[in-house]
This record gives C-alpha cells, sequence and structure tokens, in this order.
C-alpha cells in the first residue's frame, strides 16, 4: 500500500495561507490523494482529493506535482476554525480491485490569533 | 439523512466480556470500514466491507471480527475484550465509484476495557 509521510505540526496566522506538505512516492498510476481533516476526537471530515490534475473548491486547493510523488493542500485563508488534524491519504487499490482508505499519523494545524 | 450513525457513543468493558458496535448508513453506500485511533494516532483499517455477505482484513484484524448481513449494517464484534483495545473506534461508507468518492465517517465510539 503506498503510504503518506506528512510534518507532525504546524503553525499558522489566522488570515494567512496555510501550505500542509505530503509525500507520497510509492503511488500508483490509478491512486487517487485524498485529504480529511479531524477536529478534536469528531469523525473525520473530507476535504477534497485529486488524480493528477490541481483541484479546487470552497474549502481548500490541492496541488499535486507532475511525478505525482507529493501535493500540497492549501487552506487560502486560515480561520481559527481550521485547527484540526489533516491527513493526507492514498486510496489503495486491493488485488481483489477494491480499494481502502489508509490513513498517515497527519499533521496537526494550529491557527494562531 | 443521518449519514452513518455510531450505536454505542461510549462503552466500558470488563476484561474478556464481549460486545459488538453497530454501525449504520443510509447512503446505500456499497463499501464500509472499521477504524481504531489511540491516543495520538492516526486512524488504523480493522476491517472493511465492499458489499453485503463480504468483509476483508484490513491492517490491525486480530481480536476484532465483523459482518455484514444487510447492506447498511457493518457490524464490529470484540469476542473477549482486553485492555489494548481500548481505543476510539470509527465507521466510514463511500460509494463504490472506482474514480473518486469520499468517505463519511461516523462521530465514533469511545471504548475503555478495564
Amino acid at each position: 500500500d503506498a503510504k503518506t509521510t506528512q510534518p507532525t505540526s504546524m503553525d499558522c496566522a489566522e488570515g494567512r495561507a496555510a501550505n500542509l506538505p505530503c509525500n507520497h512516492s510509492t503511488i500508483s498510476g490509478n491512486e487517487y490523494v485524498y485529504w480529511y481533516r479531524q477536529i478534536h476526537s469528531q469523525g473525520p471530515q473530507y476535504i477534497i482529493h485529486g488524480l493528477k490534475n490541481n483541484e479546487t473548491n470552497e474549502m481548500a486547493s490541492l496541488i499535486i506535482t507532475e511525478d505525482r510523488k507529493s501535493s500540497t493542500l492549501i487552506l487560502p485563508h486560515a480561520t481559527l476554525r481550521d485547527t484540526a488534524v489533516y491527513y493526507c491519504i492514498v486510496r489503495a487499490h486491493t488485488t481483489s480491485g477494491t480499494y481502502k482508505y489508509i490513513f498517515g499519523t497527519g499533521t496537526r494545524l494550529k491557527v494562531l490569533a | 439523512n443521518a449519514g452513518v450513525t455510531q450505536t454505542p457513543k461510549f462503552r466500558v468493558l470488563k476484561t474478556g466480556q464481549s460486545m459488538t458496535l453497530l454501525c449504520a448508513q443510509d447512503m446505500n453506500h456499497e463499501y464500509m470500514y472499521w477504524y481504531r485511533q489511540d491516543p495520538g494516532m492516526g486512524l488504523r483499517l480493522i476491517h472493511y466491507s465492499v458489499g453485503e455477505g463480504t468483509t476483508a482484513k484490513g491492517e490491525v484484524p486480530d481480536g476484532y471480527n465483523v459482518s455484514r448481513l444487510k447492506k447498511q449494517n457493518f457490524l464490529l464484534g470484540l469476542e473477549s475484550a482486553a485492555p489494548s483495545q481500548t481505543s476510539v473506534y470509527f465507521c466510514a461508507s463511500t460509494r463504490s465509484d472506482i474514480r473518486s468518492t469520499e468517505a463519511f465517517f461516523g462521530q465514533g465510539t469511545r471504548l475503555t476495557v478495564v
């Protein structure tokens, strides 16, 4: 299964862009990159996903490098409510043709007032 | 829609007791997953199911059993609870779309084994 590597923690000033990096050097050609976040001990919340093109939605932007070995989640204007643990996940395909989500340890983002 | 609902939300067990955690989804999703999350750690996949009547092992399946008798329900069983199984358990479900689909998570079950 493709693994992801993320920094353990990051700080960001409120109102500034938060850029969260992720390495996934063993990703396969048909595996998607997903980002989720977890606030306190709630269930993870979906943010965005992509295959090889950059993606943007109302919450964030996802930049995937051309070789697909790394990506960056961008929160354009971080607020205090964005303080959470952010998980970069590669949706791994199984040998039976199905897939599963394997989580790493995530990045703890703290937005500072 | 309720989304993904986990029952119970909290439980304390004595070592050796058994229990079943229930996950129910009302989105007609094919895939369902059980994860555990220990303090300060990410989520680890216990078991998952790609359809009614089918289950598969994840990263940490030992000590757990699962069943998917109905498409909307995914049960996680602990036959003989151990203190090492103290954790927060999350259930998730997704469509089976091979291209892309997000996972929806329940709010978790906090289990303590004493």
